[in-house]
């Protein structure tokens, strides 16, 4: 079955401190492959994505995600935390020739001031 | 401004009420969603529409119902909704740029207690 896995639920960083948010998937194919960021009470929003081309992609707020095709892996990074990257974190993959929209479970991202 | 609308935010109905959500977007996209969040679950889609008249069953369908009459709205349908659809959905869309990138943009919620 196609699935993405966030091995951690929780993820705590000192202020300052890099951070990784990890991300691995199981998918046919070539995936195209995201992360969102949700805060407390609003909705989902779009950080970043690889579709294809340089294996490091940059987005908003700094962050930057690096997708390793043989380990099938897409983690999330930030060189320099911030208490506001405080929030809920999701990665999701659509698999190749498909339209369906597959979120991991989401890791919850603690920066310490 | 380029948004993603539900209504309602927040509903409290009783089990068997049939209940309609709506979803607006108003950015021409083609492709919209409806997910459902629940705690250790992440988000899980339920349904998805490529376009006009063109719906698929996403990974949880059983018990809803959508519609795609209109680009601009995918209403989500809960027939005779039952505590287990107790959840906060989302509705999402995309444009289906050159690759299909699916990039989306979300809503801001549904809060649903069905008792």
């Amino acid at each position: 079955a196609q699935s993405v896995a966030q091995p951690e639920d929780q993820v705590n960083v000192a202020e300052g401190n890099p951070l990784t948010v990890k991300c691995t998937y199981s998918v046919s194919g070539n995936p195209y492959l995201f992360w969102y960021v949700q805060y407390p009470n609003r909705g989902l929003q779009f950080l970043l994505k690889y579709i294809t081309g340089d294996n490091l992609v940059k987005g908003s707020y700094g962050f930057e995600a690096e997708f390793n095709k043989s380990q099938t892996s897409f983690h999330l990074k930030k060189p320099s935390a911030l208490v506001s990257d405080s929030a809920l974190y999701f990665c999701a993959v659509r698999p190749h020739r498909d339209d369906k929209i597959i979120f991991g479970k989401g890791t919850r991202l603690h920066i310490l001031p | 401004e380029a948004q993603v609308t539900q209504n309602p935010r927040y509903l409290i109905t009783v089990t068997g009420k049939k209940l309609t959500v709506t979803c607006s977007q108003n950015m021409n996209h083609e492709y919209m969603s409806w997910y459902r969040q629940d705690p250790g679950l992440g988000l899980r889609q339920i349904y998805y529409s490529m376009n006009v008249e063109v719906t698929d069953k996403g990974d949880v369908p059983e018990g809803y119902k959508v519609s795609r009459k209109e680009k601009r709205n995918f209403p989500l349908i809960l027939e005779s909704p039952s505590p287990n659809q107790t959840s906060l959905y989302f509705c999402a869309s995309s444009s289906r740029l050159a690759g299909g990138t699916y990039e989306q943009y979300f809503g801001p919620g549904t809060r649903l207690t069905v008792t």
